[in-house]
């Protein structure tokens, strides 16, 4: 499964909304697809699994949506600490899973 | 809170082995519902999974099929830590390598080493 994400980069102003897109090339099913966050020279950080579920700590502004091929990863509010390479994978039982190849959300 | 510390060389030599160690805190290495894996990110590559070890009733391997043939992933029971071994390097091998527990899912995961730059350079 091939994971595109859109767009490449996305400029918004602090309190903005951010709409992050990720379309997969074949049905995911179970909804096994998960977002992560990645700020510059930081390992990712798990936002969210199952599409729609926010992991441990993950503050109630990030959501999940989508199901099949499409999904989208909202922001409700953008706060200074969320501009961020964002990145979502395809997990489950495949030993091939699968990253999409990021989208940055910068300062406009 | 479960916690990963990575360890090992920032810069190997092209043809050698690479090899870098995950200590495990707040966790076990012999956990039945986790699985211990490393992944490397590059500008070109992008997030490569490279594999993984596990313990059911024994002990389990997976590795992606890019780099099979020189890949060692190896747990450290008395440590409690695991460990990589990357032969045969090549510059295409420079990296920023992750350890990362699997937890809940197969290939969800939810905690992150801090991540060593390994550079493939004489």
């Amino acid at each position: 499964i091939v994971l595109t994400q859109s767009p490449g980069t996305l400029s918004l102003s602090p309190g903005e909304r951010a709409a992050l897109s990720c379309r997969a090339s074949q049905y995911i099913s179970n909804n096994y697809l998960a977002w992560y966050q990645q700020t510059p020279g930081q390992a990712p950080r798990l936002l969210i699994y199952g599409a729609s579920s926010r992991a441990t700590g993950i503050p109630d502004r990030f959501s999940g949506s989508g199901s099949g091929t499409d999904f989208t990863l909202t922001i409700s509010r953008l706060e200074p600490e969320d501009f961020a390479v964002y990145y979502c994978q395809h997990y489950g039982s495949s030993p091939r899973n699968t990253f999409g190849q990021g989208t940055k959300v910068e300062i406009k | 809170q479960v916690q990963l510390q990575q360890s090992g060389p920032g810069l190997v030599k092209p043809s050698q082995t690479l090899s870098l160690t995950c200590a495990i805190f707040g966790d076990s290495v012999s956990n039945k519902s986790a699985a211990w894996n490393w992944i490397r990110q590059s500008p070109s590559r992008g997030l490569e999974w490279l594999g993984r070890t596990y313990y059911r009733s024994k002990w389990n391997n997976d590795y992606a099929v890019s780099v099979q043939s020189r890949i060692t992933i190896n747990p450290d029971t008395s440590k409690n830590q695991f460990s990589l071994q990357l032969k045969s390097v090549t510059p295409e091998d420079t990296a920023v390598y992750y350890c990362t527990r699997e937890g809940s899912e197969w290939y969800l995961f939810d905690y992150w080493g801090q991540g060593t730059l390994v550079t493939v350079s004489s």
